[in-house]
C-alpha cells in the first residue's frame, strides 16, 4: 500500500505562473487535508477535502489559491499568479472516512520556490 | 485562541535521554500528536495522547501529558544520532471530525557523538 503521493517533489516557477501542486491519498482514504510550512515557521492548515467536496477552507488565502478533489484523480492544490511569498513547503496529508482512527498520513511536500 | 509552544532547539550526547516540551491552550483537544520531520523529508507520525491519558509508552519514546498545565512531553530514551529532526508537537482542537491540526513550530533536535 503506497503512501501519500505528492508530486513534484520541487517546484520552480517565475512570478505571474500557475502552480498545480498534486496529491494522490493513500488507498482507501477519502479525506484529505492541505498544510503549507513557511521558511522558519510551523504548518498552518490550509483545506480540508472530501471527495468531491470543500469541507473546510478556513486556512486558504482569499485570493489565487484553490482546492479540489475530484471524484477521480488526485487533490490538487493550485496557486495562480505566485508571489515570492507562496514560497514554502506544501504538505498534504490523508485519512480515511470519518469515524475511523486518529492517524492522518503526510505525504513528502511539494516545496514550492518562486524566482 | 488556539496556540502551541515548543522551544525551538535541543542539543543532547548521544546515549543520553531527551525532553522535549509543549504547551498548549486549547483545552478542548482530544489528541495531541508528535510528529518528526528530518531533512528535506516529509512529517513521520511518532505516537499520539488521548486526552484522557497521562502517559503513554512506546518503545524508546516517552508521551506524559498534563492536562491541568496543558503540558505535552516527549521523551526519546537512548538518543541516537538517527534521532536528530525536528519534532512538532500538534493538537487536534475540538475538531470532531475535521482533522484541522494545530502546530508548534518544532524543536531542532541535535544529537552529538
Amino acid at each position: 500500500n503506497a503512501g501519500v503521493m505528492q508530486n513534484p517533489r520541487h517546484l520552480v516557477r517565475r512570478r505571474g505562473q500557475e502552480a498545480r501542486l498534486r496529491c494522490s491519498p493513500m488507498k482507501g482514504h477519502s479525506h484529505v487535508y492541505w498544510y503549507r510550512q513557511l521558511p522558519e515557521e510551523g504548518l498552518k492548515f490550509m483545506v480540508y477535502l472530501q471527495k468531491e467536496n470543500i469541507i473546510d477552507e478556513s486556512g486558504m488565502p482569499k485570493e489565487r489559491f484553490s482546492a479540489e478533489f475530484p471524484k477521480e484523480g488526485p487533490s490538487i492544490l493550485r496557486i495562480q499568479q505566485v508571489v515570492r511569498g507562496d514560497s514554502a513547503a506544501y504538505f498534504c496529508a490523508s485519512s480515511p472516512g470519518q469515524g475511523s482512527n486518529t492517524e492522518a498520513f503526510f505525504g513528502q511536500g511539494t516545496r514550492l520556490t518562486v524566482v | 485562541g488556539e496556540d502551541v509552544e515548543q522551544s525551538l532547539f535541543l542539543s543532547v550526547r548521544e546515549g543520553d535521554s531527551s525532553v522535549i516540551n509543549c504547551t498548549y491552550t486549547d483545552s478542548s483537544s482530544t489528541y495531541l500528536y508528535w510528529y518528526k520531520q528530518e531533512p528535506g523529508a516529509g512529517l513521520q507520525l511518532l505516537t499520539y495522547i488521548f486526552s484522557n491519558m497521562d502517559m503513554k509508552q512506546d518503545q524508546r519514546l516517552t508521551v506524559l501529558l498534563n492536562k491541568k498545565d496543558k503540558h505535552l512531553s516527549l521523551r526519546i530514551a537512548d538518543t541516537q544520532t538517527g534521532d536528530s529532526a525536528i519534532y512538532f508537537c500538534a493538537e487536534s482542537g475540538n475538531a470532531g471530525n475535521n482533522r484541522k491540526l494545530i502546530w508548534g513550530l518544532g524543536t531542532s533536535l541535535a544529537v552529538n557523538p
